[in-house]
């Protein structure tokens, strides 16, 4: 069975501080990786995705994400953080072929102005 | 508003009760999710659709959880005699076909089991 682990439970950064929150799954097949995030009061969004080719990725807002697949790990980063960026952040694995999606437990990030 | 839709927002029930929620995924996606998260945790996914077919449940999915999407639209998730257990967040997901892997999310019913 797939499973994700996020290394942090809550991040606290001053802005223009870098970003890196970790993410490693386990699973031996080939898989699809993501990150979401979830705005205080929102739904969660996309932010960024890899299916496949160069591993290291980027999304929206200045995030970006490198998979090593020796590392079983999806790390999200952004060089340079904003308020605006406080929110959770959770990682998801699904399998290659497979309909089924398994997020990690989530990430806080609080950023102080 | 285009996206996905979940009403109502919060439930409070009293322990015992059926609740019913529904979804209203974005208007041509033919896949569907159903998950629950909560506090703390990531969304666990619960069982999901494609058009009206059920094609896969989750073992969290005990006997008291049904859910149902008789048009390949909109869908329902029914929790019956409700236990504290199940206070959490309900959260639905539709994709677009050709784009299976991304899950365009609802903002959540909020269930609250007293």
């Amino acid at each position: 069975a797939q499973s994700v682990s996020q290394h942090n439970h809550h991040v606290i950064l001053s802005e223009a501080a870098s970003l890196e929150l970790g993410c490693n799954y386990s699973y031996g097949g080939t898989v699809n990786l993501f990150w979401y995030v979830q705005y205080p009061g929102q739904h969660l969004q996309l932010l960024l995705k890899y299916f496949s080719g160069d591993p290291l990725v980027k999304g929206i807002k200045g995030f970006e994400a490198e998979f090593i697949k020796s590392k079983f790990s999806f790390n999200l980063r952004k060089p340079s953080v904003q308020w605006s960026d406080t929110a959770e952040y959770f990682c998801a694995v699904n399998a290659e072929y497979g309909q089924n999606f398994v997020f990690g437990p989530g990430t806080r990030l609080s950023v102080l102005p | 508003d285009t996206g996905v839709s979940q009403d109502p927002r919060h439930k409070i029930t009293k322990r015992g009760q059926n609740v019913t929620f529904r979804c209203d995924p974005i208007s041509e996606h033919n896949r569907l999710y159903w998950y629950r998260q909560t506090l703390g945790q990531g969304p666990e996914f619960l069982t999901y659709f494609q058009n009206e077919a059920q094609l896969e449940k989750s073992r969290l999915l005990s006997d008291r959880f049904s859910a149902e999407r008789p048009k390949g639209s909109f869908s329902t998730l029914e929790i019956q005699r409700t236990e504290q257990g199940d206070s959490a967040m309900y959260l639905c997901a539709s994709t677009l076909a050709g784009q299976i892997q991304i899950q365009y999310f609802g903002a959540g019913t909020r269930l609250s089991v007293l």
